[in-house]
């Protein structure tokens, strides 16, 4: 268990739709990190918040937000869903600011399922 | 992105004997490496990882080494066991940057 928690564990949903997945990082971890990961692209970084602002950028869509509140835990909100959005999220989260310094420490997951 | 790749997309081997499994990276400016396990329905687990001013590094069953002249990063595990079957991804991250940059994955089975 790395100590990442994230809800919920399953989500199905339409086309169009609009969802949010929640991630609470280890305790004392200031950075939290979205991943997404499908079979045919492996995972692929979203965005990290770190202390609640947001620190780095990699293949998010418009589509995609994510915050990072001041109790540390996170959201990613996902809309105007499309088939090509299901996937498995991750969030991951480290110490600090990441980088160089820093593992990430990954949670279960949630199997989003557009249909 | 960045390609972070693996040799082989899947590797089988006989409980007791030793696992290796490949990584190539492609950027020179990276200096921090992580290996993941990511058993199915899970989430990747951290099992090593190795600043870019070392070639080798060991842990319980497992040693990673680092040849930067060629961009090569391996994960050696001794004496496999059913448990270790999984996915096996290589990670790297690019000096004074916060993304990882992920391997698309090996899979590794375990044959009792």
């Amino acid at each position: 268990d790395s100590g990442v928690t994230q809800t919920p564990k399953h989500l199905i949903t339409a086309t169009g739709q609009r969802v949010t997945l929640r991630c609470s990082p280890r305790s004392g971890d200031l950075s939290v990190y979205w991943y997404q990961q499908s079979l045919d692209q492996g995972l692929q970084f979203l965005i990290q918040y770190y202390n609640g602002e947001e620190r780095a950028k990699g293949n998010i869509l418009e589509r995609f937000s994510a915050q990072q509140f001041p109790d540390l835990h996170s959201e990613l909100n996902l809309s105007s869903l499309e088939l090509g959005d299901s996937a498995l999220y991750f969030c991951a989260s480290s110490a600090t600011s990441g980088g160089s310094r820093e593992t990430q420490y990954f949670g279960p997951g949630t199997r989003l399922l557009v249909l | 992105g960045e390609s972070v790749g693996l040799h082989l997309p899947t590797l089988s081997v006989q409980e007791g004997d030793n696992s290796i499994i490949n990584c190539a990276y492609s950027n020179s400016a990276s200096d921090y490496f992580i290996w993941y396990k990511q058993e199915s329905g899970k989430g990747p687990q951290f099992i090593i990882d190795i600043r870019s001013n070392m070639d080798k590094r060991q842990g319980q069953r497992v040693t990673v080494l680092l040849n930067k002249t060629v961009k090569h990063l391996s994960l050696q595990i001794a004496a496999t066991q059913p448990g270790d079957s999984a996915v096996y991804f290589c990670a790297e991250n690019i000096a004074g940057g916060n993304q990882f940059y992920f391997g698309t994955g090996t899979s590794l089975t375990v044959i009792p």
